[in-house]
Order: C-alpha cells, then structure tokens, then sequence
C-alpha cells in the first residue's frame, strides 16, 4: 500500500512567517503534485514536479522534489492570511493512480 | 470550458433509497476518476475509467456502482448506503489516462457532492 505521510498536520501561524510542510513516502513517485483545497470545493493543482531535485517557484512558494523522488517539500515565505487552506500532496505510481496524502491544514492569522 | 460540474451539490438518503451522482466534463478529457473524501481527511481514490473502460476499482463496496456511459459523463450509482460512507464525493477529470504523472498533465476536480446517509 503507498503512503505518502505529510508534516505538519496543523499549522497556525501569524502574518509574515515563513513555513515548510513536508510530503514523506517510502516509495519512489513518478511525478509528484501539490494541491490546495478549499472547504467545500475539489483540489486545485498548485504544481507538479517530476525530476529528482526539481525545485520549482510560484510567487511566494518554493516546491522541492528530493533527489530519490521519495519526498517533497512546500515552502512560502511571508505567509499571508490568503494562504489559508488544506495543501495536498499527491504521489502519482503507474499511470494513471494518484494518491493523495494526509493533508496539511494552514491557518494564517493577520 | 474548463469545469467539471457535479450534480448534485448536496444529498441526503437513507439507508433504503437509491440515489445517483453525475459528474460531466467537456474538456474532452479520457480519463475520469471518483474520489471519496471524509472530513478533515484526504481525497481517497475510488475508481478510474480510461477511455469509458473502467481501468481500476480500489476494493470499493458493492453498494457503489460506476459508470460512463460516454466519454463526458460519469455516474456513481448508490444503493443500501450506510451512514460511515456519508463523505464529500469528488469527481474529476484528466486529458489521457496515459500520462496523468506527466509534467504538464493534471486532475481537474469538480466541487463535490456533499452525501449524508441516515
């Protein structure tokens, strides 16, 4: 069974902190991707990342995929109270299998 | 169009009635994908269709039956629910079933079905 653990699984943090959440597998992924959620509506895709040690930039957020494809990382830097949501990452094994992970749930006070 | 719409947006049954959720996309997308998603959890993989061939069915129940009947539409059939599968219903779709771990390829998720079983 694949499993992908995130860390943390609550983060509250104020305006302008800087934060990193954690996407953890003992399995090797194909490809990795990052979602956002938003209470009451599906996942969005935020990026994907398929090279072992891509790093890719989205404004404020840094994504890392490892350099063994086990793991990834979420960077943001000067967190704002938009940022606010539930991040998801999602291993992808095979072609057409995507699984999500457990789940961060941000919350950024003003 | 770059949705995927799900019908209903609520539904509450017993555990007697037979109900259905659609989703229907028109982005030409071949793969299609249910995904059931508890509170304050993540998304659980149900089933994939791959060109309306139904590709994998993760050990789901019985009482949940898929079907596509075209390459847009996409149903899930339910019957004799019981109240631990009242959950967030998310379906979603992909443009090729091939290379969903592709870089430039990605689920577009409908908004869910919120079911409530009593």
């Amino acid at each position: 069974t694949q499993l992908l653990e995130q860390s943390p699984q609550f983060l509250s943090i104020q305006e302008g902190e800087n934060l990193t959440v954690y996407c953890n597998s003992s399995s090797v992924f194909s490809s990795l991707q990052w979602y956002r959620q938003e209470p009451g509506e599906g996942p969005v895709l935020l990026v994907t990342v398929v090279t072992g040690g891509e790093v890719k930039k989205l404004k404020r957020l840094t994504f890392q995929f490892g350099d063994a494809r086990k793991d990834s990382s979420l960077h943001i830097t000067a967190a704002q109270p938009g940022d606010t949501g539930h991040y998801l990452c999602a291993g992808a094994w095979g072609t057409d299998k995507l699984i999500f992970g457990t789940g961060t749930r941000l919350q950024v006070f003003p | 169009d770059t949705e995927v719409t799900q019908t209903p947006k609520h539904l509450v049954m017993g555990m007697t009635n037979k109900k259905s959720l659609k989703c229907e996309q028109h982005m030409g997308h071949r793969a299609m994908y249910w995904y059931k998603q508890k509170a304050k959890k993540p998304p659980e993989l149900m089933f994939v269709y791959s060109y309306e061939k139904l590709s994998i069915n993760e050990s789901v129940p019985s009482r949940f039956s898929p079907e596509c009947p075209n390459s847009s539409l996409l149903n899930l059939h339910l019957h004799a629910l019981q109240p631990e599968d009242s959950a967030l219903y998310l379906c979603a779709s992909s443009q090729d079933p091939r290379t969903v771990t592709a870089t430039n390829e990605k689920l577009f998720f409908g908004s869910g079905t919120q079911l409530s079983v009593l």
